[in-house]
């Protein structure tokens, strides 16, 4: 069993919808929680980050983190075109923080 | 702007030819990383680098090995290409010298290797 599992997708939405992308994982050394953002033939680009517990907002994207359950969930409002791209989750932990685990990604497929 | 520079963006080697991916950070970064990412399969860590001329294998080190001569120079090497090798290898930078290390990870833009 993988120690991170992210709902695999696609997702396919209209635009304005609100996205709801989501990770659990097994390891609950985990602190710290990413989502990255890559477009087609790019690298990952870091897109929110929390640590610990907790909501984190920053323009139309929301992170959220219940360690109690080990979910994670990265929300997208009014979701636009650009949005279109796969969304990695990622995790560390404290004593090895550089050394991230990842998710396989969902690919997100916002429709004008 | 912070950046992490792959030396080629897409390359094209023949079966046990020898190979060099280079990754270059600008950022002070401590920290360096090599992974590559297959469909299915997400990212893998191949080989990482908490500080100049010291490394460490990833999950996935088999058939590669890495050089870090200066602190913004990371280098990925295959010593003889195979096929199972095609793949996209993205190298990643994070945290300076005193502050924590979270976890944040800044990529470059890949670089895609076809081995025939």
């Amino acid at each position: 069993q993988k120690e991170v599992e992210q709902d695999p997708g696609p997702l396919s939405v209209p635009e304005g919808a609100i996205v709801s992308l989501n990770c659990t994982y097994s390891n609950s050394a985990f602190q710290y929680f990413m989502w990255y953002r890559q477009y087609s033939r790019k690298g990952p680009e870091l897109l929110m980050y929390t640590y610990s517990s907790g909501n984190k907002e920053d323009g139309r994207f929301t992170a959220q983190v219940d360690k109690s359950s080990k979910y994670i969930s990265l929300f997208i409002r009014d979701s636009q075109p650009s949005d279109s791209a796969t969304y990695l989750c990622a995790m560390s932990r404290i004593t090895n923080a550089g050394k991230s685990t990842f998710g396989d990604g969902t690919t997100l497929t916002v429709k004008p | 702007d912070v950046k992490v520079t792959q030396s080629s963006r897409y390359l094209v080697k023949r079966t046990g030819e020898k190979v060099f991916l280079e990754c270059v950070q600008d950022m002070d970064h401590e920290n360096m990383f090599w992974y590559r990412q297959d469909p299915g399969l997400g990212l893998r860590l191949i080989y990482f680098s908490y500080d100049v001329k010291m490394k460490e294998k990833g999950d996935i080190p088999e058939g590669y090995s890495v050089s870090r001569e200066k602190k913004e120079r990371f280098s990925l090497i295959l010593e003889s290409a195979s096929t199972n090798q095609t793949s996209m290898y993205l190298c990643a930078s994070s945290g300076h010298q005193g502050s924590p290390n979270t976890g944040e990870l800044f990529f470059g833009e890949g670089s895609r290797l076809t081995v025939l």
